[in-house]
């Protein structure tokens, strides 16, 4: 059964900062990856979506990234913003390329 | 832009009571999808509908039943709502083509059972 797990859990960091949250699946069978953006009581926001034939997207200051055979995405963004504060979620696709396993999230605060 | 609406934003039920939960989406999307998200365990797939009146099991369909009869609109029903199921419940939905869509969610509907 496919697992995915974020590190970290939460994050703080000042305003202007470049950062990287980890993502990493068990089972490199995937479809595709996407990273999505959750704020508080709110629904899901989708980011990026990386196909399993692609090493990267970019959107904006994001760039997602994705090693397939070692089972790791990572979500680079440039010069964060106070607004970037949000709860940040990736989940992978299985070769049915509909449902999708979460992993827990990472909780980011940009402080100004 | 694609929308998904969720008929409640916060819904409060007594333990016993079939609930409804409604999720519209304006987009002629083919698959739809209920989850619900819970602090510690993350967001669970409890059921998808690939097309009207198909539907697939996710991981935790146990006390849930859906329903689609028309393309926007697919429903989560609680037969007999249980203090277990107070959740937040996310709908989502999902275009088959072209391929690799991203899904795309409503707001949530927080649902407390007392």
């Amino acid at each position: 059964k496919q697992e995915v797990t974020q590190i970290p859990a939460a994050l703080s960091v000042p305003e202007g900062e470049n950062l990287v949250l980890n993502c990493s699946f068990t089972d490199s069978a995937i479809y595709n990856l996407q990273w999505f953006r959750q704020d508080p009581g709110k629904g899901l926001t989708s980011l990026l979506l990386i196909q399993s034939s692609q090493r990267e997207q970019t959107s904006g200051r994001l760039n997602a990234s994705l090693d397939k055979s070692s089972g790791r995405s990572t979500l680079y963004i440039a010069a964060s913003q106070p607004g970037d504060s949000a709860t940040y979620l990736c989940a992978v696709s299985g070769s049915a390329g509909n449902m999708l396993t979460f992993g827990g999230g990472t909780r980011l605060m940009v402080k100004p | 832009d694609v929308k998904v609406t969720q008929s409640s934003r916060y819904l409060v039920k007594r333990t016993g009571e079939k609930v409804f939960l409604e999720c519209v989406q304006d987009m002629d999307h083919e698959n739809m999808f209920w989850y619900r998200q819970d602090p510690g365990l993350g967001l669970r797939l409890i059921y998808f509908s690939y097309d009207v009146k198909m539907k697939e099991k996710g991981d935790i369909p146990e006390g849930y039943s859906v329903s689609r009869e028309k393309k926007e609109r697919f429903s989560l029903i609680l037969e007999s709502a249980s203090t277990n199921q107070t959740s937040m419940y996310l709908c989502a939905s999902r275009t088959e083509s072209p391929p690799n869509q991203p899904q795309h969610f409503g707001d949530g509907t927080r649902l407390s059972i007392l």
